[in-house]
């Protein structure tokens, strides 16, 4: 089944523990990215990939890192978490990032305490 | 800078009646794509239509309409006698092709509720 996967979905952590959410899709999609969504503010983008080793930065990029080094995977590492970092993430892939529809992953529900 | 506003943070309306969605976008591109997307209770985000910045046909499918305006930048969605399963939140949707080829710009938000 095409699908694109987050692990974890629900993760309660507390402020500067370091933490990665993975992403992983099998689509053999060009383009990955990474959004955070908070109440009233819709999605907002972090990072975004055209491909792999190139990586962008989206509206949101600070506290944040991400790595491309397979076209599959997609990464977000947060070094040192805090409470503002509370929010649900969700990644998405699409075949090149342009004209394509998005298919996002299920969401990962973060709170940093 | 891209941007995308939906004016309508919450709509409601009681079912079959007819509904429409604002979204108004700014963009230095000539090229660009809109997209519209539901949120559903459940959580999951699904796309609903993608339109690009050369194609100014409005697009029917079922009961979903869109009307593509270039000279006002906007992109609204109707929804036309509405049932309580569209109760979700929509979200518009911009991509440039451009300087920021892949960045990606949601607007808010518009969460409708639909009642029985």
């Amino acid at each position: 089944e095409a699908q694109v996967t987050q692990n974890p979905r629900y993760l309660i952590t507390v402020t500067g523990k370091k933490l990665t959410v993975t992403c992983s899709q099998n689509m053999n999609h060009e383009y990955m990215s990474w959004y955070r969504q908070d109440p009233g503010l819709g999605l907002r983008q972090i990072y975004y990939s055209m491909n792999v080793e190139v990586t962008d930065k989206g509206d949101v990029p600070e506290g944040y890192k991400v790595s491309r080094k397979e076209k599959r995977n997609f990464p977000l590492i947060l070094e040192s978490p805090s409470p503002n970092q509370t929010s649900l993430y969700f990644c998405a892939s699409s075949p090149t990032g342009l004209s394509d529809e998005q298919f996002f992953g299920p969401g990962t529900r973060l709170t940093v305490l | 800078a891209q941007k995308v506003t939906q004016a309508q943070t919450e709509i409601s309306v009681v079912e079959k009646e007819d509904v429409t969605l604002d979204c108004v976008y700014e963009t230095r591109d000539t090229t660009y794509y809109l997209f519209w997307y539901k949120q559903p209770p459940s959580g999951e985000l699904v796309f609903l239509i993608r339109r690009n910045s050369f194609d100014e046909q409005n697009e029917i499918s079922g009961r979903y309409s869109w009307n593509f305006q270039k000279s006002t930048s906007s992109f609204n969605f109707t929804i036309t006698a509405s049932q309580v399963v569209d109760s979700a939140v929509y979200f518009c949707a911009l991509i440039e092709v451009g300087t920021n080829a892949g960045k990606s710009t949601f607007g808010d938000g518009t969460t409708l509720t639909v009642k029985p």
